[in-house]
């Protein structure tokens, strides 16, 4: 799987938008890029994932950039309970296949 | 939604002893599962694939004879720390996919922190 780089931790105020960056420029072309958040002692939760569209769903919205080598990952209106570690991680979509995470940003949401 | 569980969520227990940690696919039926290791302030770090009827497949560096995976159904495998030492002391988390989600996403368990004293 491909490696990502993103940024160690970020702050956001609260009802602000956050937006989370995530470099992953040596993507294949059938990779998939995921989003998951681990809030503290608990397992990892599924965000959002796409492949070249940009993606919406409840959670967050995903915003690839067209030569796919990074995206953002964006919370349009964080709350404390956002405060968490975001994990991007690229990898294919049929089963099997590993998931591999990195560092991961550290989002802490301020009042 | 997919839902994995984890018991039990927590463990002390003595060194030298073993330890079972379970995983269980609630809804739905899983041929693979994964299994990671988790120390403070550390990223998730891959032990193991779990793959039901057959043998797990391990990840570089991690000690088959003292992590024993066991999947033996479609919604159950098991992670067994044997002779625990306090250097296993670490947070343990399973993960199964659900073919029948949309995502091809991976679920993950609440967790399992185990502290061998």
């Amino acid at each position: 799987d491909a490696k990502t780089t993103q940024p160690t931790s970020m702050d956001c105020a609260e009802g602000r938008a956050a937006n989370l960056p995530c470099n992953h420029s040596t993507i294949s072309g059938n990779e998939y890029v995921y989003w998951y958040r681990q809030i503290h002692s608990q397992g990892p939760q599924y965000i959002i994932h796409g492949l070249k569209n940009n993606e919406t769903n409840e959670m967050a919205s995903l915003i690839i950039t067209e030569d796919r080598k990074s995206s953002t990952l964006i919370l349009p209106h964080a709350t404390l309970r956002d405060t968490a570690v975001y994990y991007c991680i690229v990898r294919v979509e049929t089963g099997g296949f590993k998931t591999i995470f990195g560092a991961g940003t550290r989002l802490f949401v301020k009042a | 939604g997919a839902v994995v569980s984890q018991h039990p969520s927590w463990v002390i227990c003595k060194s030298g002893t073993s330890v079972k940690i379970e995983c269980r696919s609630l809804d739905f039926q899983a041929t693979t599962m994964f299994w990671y290791r988790q120390f403070p302030k550390q990223s998730l770090m891959l032990m193991a694939t779990s793959n039901e009827g057959s043998k797990a497949t391990y990840e570089q560096g991690v000690e088959k004879d003292k992590f024993l995976i066991n999947h033996a159904s479609l919604t159950l495998s098991t992670l067994t720390v044997t002779s625990a030492h306090p250097e296993d002391s670490s947070f343990y988390i399973c993960s199964a996919r659900d073919k029948g989600q949309k995502n091809y996403g991976y679920t993950f368990g609440s967790g399992t922190r185990l502290t061998v004293v």
